[in-house]
């Protein structure tokens, strides 16, 4: 049973734009989520996170947002730069820290020039 | 350059070999895991050290044998494993596990069992 859910195996956004990459997860009990970056032939690099207490947390271009009455998180990239095609995973940790990080599939992000 | 190095990159063994798996982290963490990664599935948890302290095993079958002789290393002994074994062998580390500091992972080895 797959507790952190990327529904969306691949997006492709234009260079310029903004790009959406959405998570879903089923365990209430989650109170910790981070995004990770992953290039090819590399392991995945942390981008950002965010607790449960906020709803919003930006760092530069990357901005994640949190419903946790619906489960669901998503990061926003703007403007999407070529250097962003990665596949990009979300994960999902409890209360007491990153012992059991719990990942979805990732999304493969392509931004078109 | 990575603060988690994995060796070796790739790794081709038979069903009856005996091979390990290295990982070795300069970040001065405290905590070190084992991940792996099958084709279209995500990322999963198999082994948790602690200060050298196994805290988690995640029913991971006993052909997979985990060892930190100290913080920065952690080795993964593989023998008699199956084809379904074959995946990308991922380490991670982070400053402990109740930080919630993210974890660093290394670039993995990619294990093909024949």
């Amino acid at each position: 049973d797959q507790q952190v859910k990327q529904n969306s195996p691949s997006l492709s956004v234009q260079e310029g734009r903004i790009s959406i990459l959405n998570c879903d997860y089923t365990n209430s009990m989650f109170d910790y989520f981070l995004w990770y970056k992953k290039y090819p032939a590399e392991g995945p690099t942390f981008l950002i996170s965010i607790s449960s207490i906020k709803d919003k947390n930006e760092d530069g271009r990357f901005t994640v947002f949190l419903n946790k009455s619906a489960k669901h998180l998503s990061l926003h990239i703007v403007p999407s730069q070529p250097g962003d095609s990665a596949v990009y995973y979300c994960a999902a940790s409890f209360v007491f820290g990153n012992e059991k990080l719990t990942f979805g599939t990732g999304t493969r992000l392509t931004i078109i020039p | 350059e990575t603060g988690v190095t994995q060796t070796p990159r790739h790794l081709v063994m038979g069903m009856t070999n005996k091979k390990s798996l290295k990982c070795e982290q300069h970040l001065g963490h405290n905590a070190m895991y084992w991940y792996k990664q099958s084709a279209k599935k995500p990322l999963e948890l198999m082994f948790v050290y602690n200060f050298k302290e196994q805290t988690e095993n995640n029913s991971v079958p006993s052909r997979f044998s985990p060892e930190c002789p100290n913080s920065s290393h952690l080795f993964l002994h593989l023998h008699t494993l199956q084809p379904e074994d074959s995946a990308l062998y991922l380490c991670a580390s982070s400053q402990d596990v109740n930080s919630n500091q993210p974890q660093h992972f290394g670039d993995g080895t990619r294990l093909s069992i024949l």
